[in-house]
Order: C-alpha cells, then structure tokens, then sequence
C-alpha cells in the first residue's frame, strides 16, 4: 500500500493562496491522488483527484509531480471556510475503494 | 439533491443493547461504505457494498453487520454494543469502486455506549 507522508499543520491568512503538500513517494504507476478534507464536526469532504496531470475544479488546483512522488493541493485564495484537516490519500483497491485516512494536515486560517 | 443521509445524528446506548444507523443515498450510486473514526484518529473501514444483494468485509468488522437490499440504503447494525464502539460513524457511495470515483460522506451518527 502505499504511504503517505504530510506535514501535521499549516497557517495561512484570508484571502492568500495555500499550498497543501503530499509526499507519496511508493504510489504506483495506477494509483490516483484523491485529496479530501475534514471540517470540524462534519464528514470528508471530497477536494478533488488525480493521475498524472495537473488539475483544476472549482474548490482548487492539484499539481502532481512529474514523478508522481509528491503533489500539492493549491487553494487560490484561502477563507475561513476553508480551515479544515486536509488528507491526501491514494485509494486502496482490494475488493474495494478503502480509503485510509492518516494524520492529514491541520489549515488554519487567520483572518 | 440530498447526498447521504444518516439517521440519527446522536444516540445513547447502553452495553448489550442492538441498533441500526441508516445511510441512504440519491445518486443511484453503485458502491457504498461505513467508517467508523475515534477521537484524534483516522477513518477505518468497517464494511463496504460494491451493488444491492453484495456485502464484504472492511477492516474492522467485528460486531457489526450490514445488508444491502436495496441500490439506496446501506444501513449498519450494532448486534449487542460495546463501550469500544464508541464512535462516530459515517457513511460513503460512489458510483462505483474504481479508484477514479469520488467518495460522498454523510454528516455521520455520533455514537455512544455506556
């Protein structure tokens, strides 16, 4: 399976970008990203997902390393709404999607 | 457009007594789960549907049942609660299990066993 390496927690400010790092250095040649993210009290929230190129929806940006050993999930402009713990996690298909939720990385964001 | 819903949101039980936590679903999603996550840790899978009439085993399965009748409801049973499933519980679907499909959450059932 592979593993995944993020920092515990980030601080950003309102309205500044964020950059989100992954380091999943063991993924396979198959395995996508998928980036969820945790808000207090809620359920995961899907972020976005992604294979090899880089990619962009409404919530953020994925870039994926050229190597696909490490990824960056981009928020263009961080709000309050946005503090959350975010997990990057490459699903594990045995039988089923098993999503395996880590320690994940802790945004806060100051207003 | 609902999502996954979860009933209840709380509940109380006491050690030995049975329950079930509901998940239904909207999207006509194939695929569908339960995670339990305990204070300060990760999401573990309890058991999980890949279509109606088929169930298997997560992992941590044990004292937990699940049947899958129908494409909507996923519901889980506790068969004689522990203080040890203590726990929030939530519900996944997508539309089915390749590792390219988004998972949608519930808001989750807080659980807990006295």
């Amino acid at each position: 399976d592979a593993k995944t390496t993020q920092p515990n927690s980030m601080e950003s400010n309102e309205e500044e970008p964020v950059h989100l790092p992954c380091n999943h250095s063991t993924i396979s040649g198959t395995d996508y990203i998928h980036w969820y993210r945790q808000l207090p009290s809620q359920g995961p929230e899907y972020v976005i997902h992604g294979l090899t190129s880089n990619v962009n929806n409404r919530m953020a940006s994925l870039a994926i390393a050229e190597d696909r050993k490490s990824s960056t999930l981009i928020l263009h402009r961080a709000t309050l709404r946005d503090a959350a713990v975010y997990y990057c996690i490459p699903p594990i298909i045995q039988g089923a999607q098993k999503l395996v939720f880590g320690q994940g990385t802790r945004l806060t964001i100051n207003p | 457009n609902a999502g996954v819903t979860q009933t209840p949101k709380f509940q109380v039980l006491k050690t030995g007594q049975s329950m079930t936590l509901q998940c239904a679903q909207d999207m006509n999603h194939e695929y569908m789960s339960w995670y339990r996550q305990d204070p300060g840790m990760g999401l573990r899978l309890i058991h999980y549907s890949v279509g109606a009439g088929i169930t298997d085993q997560g992992e941590v399965p044990n004292g937990y049942n699940v049947s899958r009748s129908t494409t909507e409801d996923f519901p889980l049973r506790l068969l004689s609660a522990a203080p040890s499933q203590t726990s929030v519980y939530f519900c996944a679907s997508s539309e089915d299990r390749r590792s390219n499909q988004p998972q949608h959450f519930g808001d989750g059932t807080r659980l807990s066993i006295l």
